[in-house]
């Protein structure tokens, strides 16, 4: 099965512009996750969403981020205007079932300079 | 909030020599994984852990969920360079539809040749 596709792979912008990244999961899959991975940390999720409705975003700070899934298949994760401390690498997960573990996409690395 | 703890946080070894590493949480999971990170991509599931005490292998990789389920051990045995890369630790937080997964910081491996 084709994974999780993330894209773009790399992005460099100015603080206080605006950027976009795009996540398609994998087919069937009703869960997606946004996960952010600093340097040197481990993922934190940012947004749930089970098919179109969110689940959890209580750690997406709103008034930067925003994200939509659109008809419960594709999602979009937005940031404006952007932060040096916005620096990172941006992770789309699926799943299934979460106690099967997710499929992680390969990531939007965004440098904020 | 839930916190994993991974230790040690590095770790710098001979190929063919055995690795342990663990993950410890203030908080029960009733399923934890294991899953491993190289350069430039997402993390990739290695082992999923589902009942107190349970040890379940993957070819040189062991993992073994906690009796008090507040914690995973890792081994991987007899170290071949590809091994190299940062492994996490993730515990289940909700229900195995609508729950997520909480990350540790990593354990990174470098593998000497």
């Amino acid at each position: 099965e084709a994974g999780v596709a993330q894209s773009p792979r790399y992005k460099i912008i100015e603080k206080r512009q605006s950027v976009a990244f795009w996540c398609n999961p994998i087919s069937g899959h009703a869960t997606l996750y946004w996960y952010q991975q600093i340097l040197g940390q481990g993922p934190k999720l940012l947004i749930q969403f089970q098919n179109n409705g969110v689940v959890d975003d209580s750690q997406l700070p709103k008034d930067r981020f925003s994200a939509e899934r659109l008809k419960g298949v594709d999602s979009t994760l937005k940031i404006q205007p952007a932060k040096l401390e916005d620096s990172a690498v941006y992770l789309c997960a699926s799943s299934l079932a979460v106690n099967y573990g997710y499929t992680f996409g390969s990531g939007t690395r965004l440098t904020v300079v | 909030g839930q916190q994993l703890n991974q230790s040690p946080q590095s770790m710098f070894i001979q190929e063919g020599e055995d690795v342990s590493m663990n993950c410890t949480s203030s908080s029960i999971f009733n399923t934890w994984l294991w899953y491993k990170q190289d350069p430039g991509e997402g993390p990739v599931l290695l082992i999923a852990l589902y009942k107190a005490g349970e040890l379940t292998s993957n070819g040189r990789l062991t993992a073994q969920f906690g009796i008090t389920r507040k914690d995973s051990f890792l081994n991987i045995s007899a170290s071949i360079p590809s091994d190299v890369g940062i492994y996490f630790c993730a515990g289940l937080w909700g229900s195995s539809n609508t729950g997520k997964l909480i990350f540790g910081q990593g354990t990174t491996l470098q593998v000497k040749p």
